[in-house]
């Protein structure tokens, strides 16, 4: 079956330091990707998405995430994290396009909380 | 970009009592419409496929009777937990793609109904 899988449940930086969050995939063929964000009590926010093509796609607000197929996975990363970025974080793949079956399937996320 | 609207954004009712809660695309027509469940700090649940002009299709395990799901327009999907429970406590998420963008097209999310069951 199709699943998203998130390993990290909450991760913990400091304010300026460097992120990623992980995203692994299983499915046969190549999903379609997405990362989004929540604030809290809030609604979902797309930071980037993967269709095909370049495998190094840009985000919103500095993101950007790098599709591995070899790996199946499509990390979420940030070079720079600021205070504003404490959310949380979802994976979400499209699976089966060619049924038109287009929901989304998500990970269970990660809270990402930013020290000062 | 395009905007879903949910309505209410938060809901309290009494136990037994049935909860209409409304989702639009404001500024393009969706021919589907997706309603997730979201329980505290866990991920989005899919729990139907609304379909403008005919049945929604249901997840396993989601009650059709008890979360009856309307789509009437092609801007407009409803929600209503009917007979609610304590245990339907949770937060409700919509989504929608414009119908013109494809397969490959944004889904759009609302901002969620909050529903406290008392």
């Amino acid at each position: 079956a199709q699943s998203v899988t998130q390993p990290d449940i909450h991760i913990t930086v400091s304010e300026g330091a460097s992120l990623e969050l992980r995203c692994n995939y299983s499915y046969g063929a190549t999903p379609y990707l997405f990362w989004y964000v929540q604030s809290p009590g809030q609604g979902l926010q797309l930071l980037l998405k993967y269709f095909s093509g370049d495998t190094l796609v840009q985000g919103i607000k500095g993101f950007e995430a790098e599709f591995k197929r070899s790996q199946s996975s499509f990390n979420l990363r940030k070079p720079s994290v600021h205070w504003s970025d404490a959310a949380e974080y979802f994976c979400a793949g499209a699976f089966n396009m060619d049924t038109g079956r287009r929901a989304l399937t998500f990970g269970s996320g990660t809270r990402l909380q930013v020290q000062p | 970009g395009a905007v879903v609207s949910q309505h209410p954004s938060w809901v309290i009712c009494k136990s037994g009592t049935s909860v209409k809660i409304e989702c639009r695309s404001l500024d393009f027509q969706a021919t589907t419409m997706f309603w997730y469940r979201q329980f505290p700090k866990q991920s989005l649940m899919l729990m139907a496929t609304s379909n403008e002009g005919s049945k929604a299709t249901y997840e396993q395990g989601v009650e059709k009777d008890k979360f009856l799901i309307n789509h009437a327009s092609l801007t407009l999907s409803t929600l209503t937990v009917t007979s609610a429970h304590p245990e339907d406590s949770s937060f409700y998420i919509c989504s929608a793609r414009d119908r013109t963008s494809g397969n490959g097209g944004e889904l759009f999310f609302g901002e969620g109904s909050r529903l406290t069951v008392l």
